[in-house]
């Protein structure tokens, strides 16, 4: 089993659309979780940190179930914008801060 | 504000030819800094990590090499560049204790 497995997509939808990314990693001992947003030839960038309880930010909402080791990214009301690839990324477990990518699914947003 | 920098942004280099890439981060002290590949089509690869002056850990066994010479420099190296080395190369760095890490703009490297 990969360490972080991700939707492997391509997702397209319309304008408005609420779209949800799906995520599973494999090191019950990670400790920590983070979505990055990587636009077309660009370097990724930290979208957001997902933590226990759930949070959101403005129409982003980032979900953790540790149990299942399962994390999720809800965009909503959907804007041409996001279209990007989107990364779920672990911080595993007793690692000296390394960070795991999932291979990422990309988003487009149609007009 | 801390800022990340890394050069050159693209690079066409023959095979078997050296490589150096540079990364500079200011506004910090003692970051973790971290090396990684992303070839087309996949994932990003580490490829080496340093969480101090003079250390370096590899997490994959290839023709390339990372030495952190002073505390904010991390550099990428190779004697002989293969086409396979080809990919999106970049350089990050993180405070930590869980936090995320900060790339720079990368360099995209074609071996011909």
């Amino acid at each position: 089993r990969k360490e972080v497995e991700q939707d492997p997509g391509p997702f397209n939808v319309p304008e408005g659309a609420t779209v949800a990314f799906n995520c599973t990693y494999s090191n019950s001992a990670s400790q920590s979780f983070f979505w990055y947003r990587q636009d077309c030839r660009k370097e990724p960038k930290l979208l957001m940190s997902v933590y226990s309880s759930g949070n959101e930010d403005g129409r982003f909402t980032a979900q953790l179930n540790r149990a299942s080791q399962y994390i999720s990214l809800l965009i909503r009301d959907s804007k041409l914008s996001d279209s990007a690839t989107y990364l779920c990324v672990v911080l595993s477990g007793g690692s000296n801060y390394k960070l795991t990518f999932g291979k990422g699914t990309l988003l487009t947003v149609n007009p | 504000s801390q800022t990340i920098h890394q050069w050159p942004a693209t690079l066409v280099q023959p095979v078997g030819s050296p490589l150096s890439l540079e990364c500079t981060v200011e506004g910090t002290s003692n970051p973790n800094l971290y090396w990684y590949r992303q070839a087309a089509g996949r994932g990003l690869q580490l490829l080496f990590y340093s969480v101090g002056i003079g250390q370096i850990s590899s997490e994959v066994p290839q023709n390339l090499s990372a030495s952190r010479p002073q505390d904010r420099q991390f550099i990428l190296s190779s004697k002989k560049l293969l086409l396979s080395d080809s990919g999106f190369y970049l350089c990050a760095w993180s405070g930590g204790q869980g936090s995320g890490y900060t790339f720079g703009s990368g360099t995209r490297l074609t071996v011909v």
